[in-house]
């Protein structure tokens, strides 16, 4: 069964600080990701997509893709505590692309 | 654009009874998930529509989950004979098409189970 894994599990960073978080498919047939960020008592909403190898970045935020690893992650500068989070990575299931499979999720806490 | 709608937002069963929770996408929308989350498995996949059909339905408990969608406007989950386990929040999803793209989602409806 295909899973989505994240880590770490929980994150603290200093207000200004960076934060990296790390996904991984288990299916070699999955290339492409999106990162998801669930403030607490919220929905998740879609935070950026990554779909070609390599780097894209918005605003303070960065995601990396290596296709050959199956591993994306996301950066985050100059992190403020509003960014603290549930940050969740999603890919689709290798054998239907409609179904959108998500990780356990990476706890950001940003402390001021 | 109100988004995702779903209804209630907070639903309190006794163990064995009956819960129906509803979602409303996005206008337009062709594509409706269901999704299950709880801190211990996080968000798990359920099942979903595309055009009205039910497409996969793989993450279901099949003896006491059910989900319809009888029209373009709404989509609905039902769950028989709640059990304790099945607390959790319910999460509906709506993508334009399906295929590798966002989904927006409902607030979510808080299924407790006493």
């Amino acid at each position: 069964q295909q899973k989505v894994q994240q880590s770490p599990e929980s994150l603290i960073v200093p207000e200004g600080g960076m934060a990296s978080l790390n996904c991984t498919s288990s299916d070699r047939n999955v290339d492409y990701f999106w990162w998801y960020r669930q403030h607490s008592g919220k929905s998740p909403k879609m935070l950026m997509s990554i779909f070609s190898n390599g780097e894209k970045e918005e605003g303070r935020f960065t995601v990396h893709l290596n296709k050959a690893s199956l591993h994306t992650s996301l950066h985050i500068r100059d992190s403020q505590p509003s960014d603290s989070a549930l940050y969740l990575c999603a890919a689709p299931n290798d054998t239907n692309a409609y179904k959108v499979i998500f990780g356990k999720g990476t706890h950001l806490h940003v402390l001021p | 654009n109100a988004g995702v709608i779903q209804t209630p937002r907070h639903k309190v069963t006794g163990k064995g009874q009956e819960a129906t929770l509803w979602c409303e996408p996005i206008s337009g929308h062709s594509a409706v998930f269901w999704y299950r989350q709880t801190i211990v498995q996080g968000l798990e996949f359920l099942t979903y529509f595309r055009n009205q059909a039910p497409i996969d339905d793989s993450g279901m408990p099949k003896e006491r989950f059910s989900a319809q969608m009888p029209n373009q406007s709404h989509s609905t989950l039902k769950i028989q004979s709640t059990q304790p386990q099945d607390s959790a929040v319910y999460l509906c999803a709506s993508s334009l098409t399906g295929r590798a793209e966002t989904l927006y989602f409902g607030s979510g409806t808080r299924l407790t189970v006493l």
